[in-house]
């Protein structure tokens, strides 16, 4: 079985400043990892994902996250938030199995920014 | 424009209708999904198809129904036998089952009165 755990439910920072929001999993294979945001009442856009290359990883609008295997965390940053940052960001699994990649969600995170 | 589109945005109806919304894709993505968005929670997988005329439930699939007749098209009905449907639906599609990365829909929010 797998799991996320996204460890802030809300996170609050100013414009500016670091953004750093934590995500630990668990798998009993080789997961995928990915991060979505999530503006209000929009689907889901894809930020970044980890399959097993480099362990850290760009994505779009500055953010960047670093797979650690051997702490099972997939923590999400970006070094200076904008205030189009706000959203609520998910960390996700995926584990391929027969009846095809089953998606695991994190309970989300939902980040404030201060101008 | 290619992407996943979801109608309509926002969706009311009476208890104990039920309630069809709408998917398409034109991805040419052969795998598609639907989940259920509850405030303060992450997605929840209804149903997943990976190929036209073939579909499986998914961790919440009771009250809900779903068809894919064609490959871009993969409706959802929410039954009068889902106890508490009003939720944000979103669709998703990936190229194959084996795929990992998902593409969404803007969403439907269903609101049951």
């Amino acid at each position: 079985a797998q799991s996320v755990t996204q460890l802030d439910s809300h996170v609050s920072v100013s414009e500016g400043t670091p953004v750093l929001l934590r995500c630990n999993y668990s798998s009993s294979y080789s997961p995928s990892l990915f991060w979505y945001v999530q503006h209000p009442n929009k689907g889901l856009q894809l930020l970044l994902k980890y399959t097993s290359a480099a362990t850290l990883v760009k994505g779009i609008n500055g953010f960047e996250a670093e797979f650690k295997k051997s702490e099972t965390s997939f923590h999400l940053t970006k070094p200076s938030a904008h205030m189009s940052d706000a959203a609520e960001y998910f960390c996700v699994v995926s584990v391929f199995k027969a009846a095809g990649n089953k998606l695991t969600f994190g309970g989300g995170t939902r980040v404030l920014v201060k101008p | 424009d290619g992407g996943i589109t979801q109608s309509p945005k926002y969706l009311f109806r009476k208890e104990g209708q039920n309630v069809t919304l709408s998917c398409e894709q034109n991805l040419n993505h052969d795998a598609m999904y639907w989940y259920r968005q509850d405030p303060g929670q992450g997605l929840r997988l209804i149903y997943y198809s990976q190929i036209v005329n073939d579909f499986q439930k998914g961790d919440i699939a009771e009250g809900y129904s779903v068809s894919r007749e064609k490959k871009e098209s993969f409706p959802l009905t929410v039954t009068s036998a889902q106890k508490n449907p009003t939720a944000f639906y979103l669709c998703a599609s990936s190229p194959s089952s084996g795929a990992d990365t998902q593409y969404f829909g803007p969403g439907t929010r269903l609101t049951v009165l």
